[in-house]
């Protein structure tokens, strides 16, 4: 049973254009997400994260929304960049402010493609 | 080396066969993580250790999976009598404290035939 979904396997967006990747949970005891980003041939790399305690988190051109009461969080990049094509994970999990550690819950990953 | 290092890269086994794969953490990690990815997936996780110490098995598939890390550091996941479906790619991941500090090796993708 997938406790984290990303329901869009694919995105394709235009450079400068702003790109959101939308990530829903249905386990209410997750209070810590992630975002991750992975090129083929490597393994994921933290991007971002946010808890619970927040609605909202920015790190440059990343910013990552959580909507606890709709269990679902999104990543916007603005402006996207072609560096940016990769898949994008989120990941969830139940251990607060990722101070200790828990094991994580991901999602089947989205394809980004930035075009020129 | 500055990150996770795993080996083999890729590994083909014959179905009946044993493999092991091993994870080399960032120096003082004391948090190292198994996940296996199968194709178009996201990774699932196996197994966590703190230390030597396996705090958490309950993903392993079945009991053809073990894991390792004798001396806290260096740590080494086996599969018995190789199936079909363990066709994936196994990650490892380390850490000195929260997931914000966690890293991934490259991963080693296993192919069964």
């Amino acid at each position: 049973d997938q406790q984290v979904k990303q329901n869009s396997p694919s995105l394709s967006v235009q450079e400068g254009r702003i790109s959101i990747l939308n990530c829903d949970y249905t386990n209410s005891m997750f209070d810590y997400f992630l975002w991750y980003k992975k090129y083929p041939a490597e393994g994921p790399t933290f991007l971002i994260s946010i808890s619970s305690i927040k609605d909202k988190n920015e790190d440059g051109r990343f910013t990552v929304f959580l909507n606890k009461s709709a269990k679902h969080l999104s990543l916007h990049i603005v402006p996207s960049q072609p560096g940016d094509s990769a898949v994008y994970f989120c990941a969830a999990s139940p251990i607060d402010r990722g101070s200790t550690l828990g094991r994580l819950y991901f999602g089947r990953g989205t394809q980004l493609t930035v075009w020129p | 080396g500055a990150g996770v290092s795993q080996s083999p890269r890729y590994k083909v086994a014959k179905r009946g066969q044993d493999v092991a794969l091993r994870c080399d953490p960032i120096s003082g990690h004391v948090s190292l993580f198994w996940y296996q990815q199968a194709l178009g997936q996201g990774p699932e996780f196996l197994t966590y250790f703190q230390n030597e110490a396996q705090l958490d098995k309950s993903g392993l598939p079945s009991d053809r999976f073990f894991a390792e890390r004798p001396e806290g550091s260096v740590s080494t996941l086996k599969i018995q009598r190789t199936q079909q479906e363990d066709s994936a790619v196994y990650l490892c991941a380390s850490s000195r404290g929260g997931w914000n500090w966690a890293f991934f090796g490259q991963g080693t993708r296993l192919t069964v035939v």
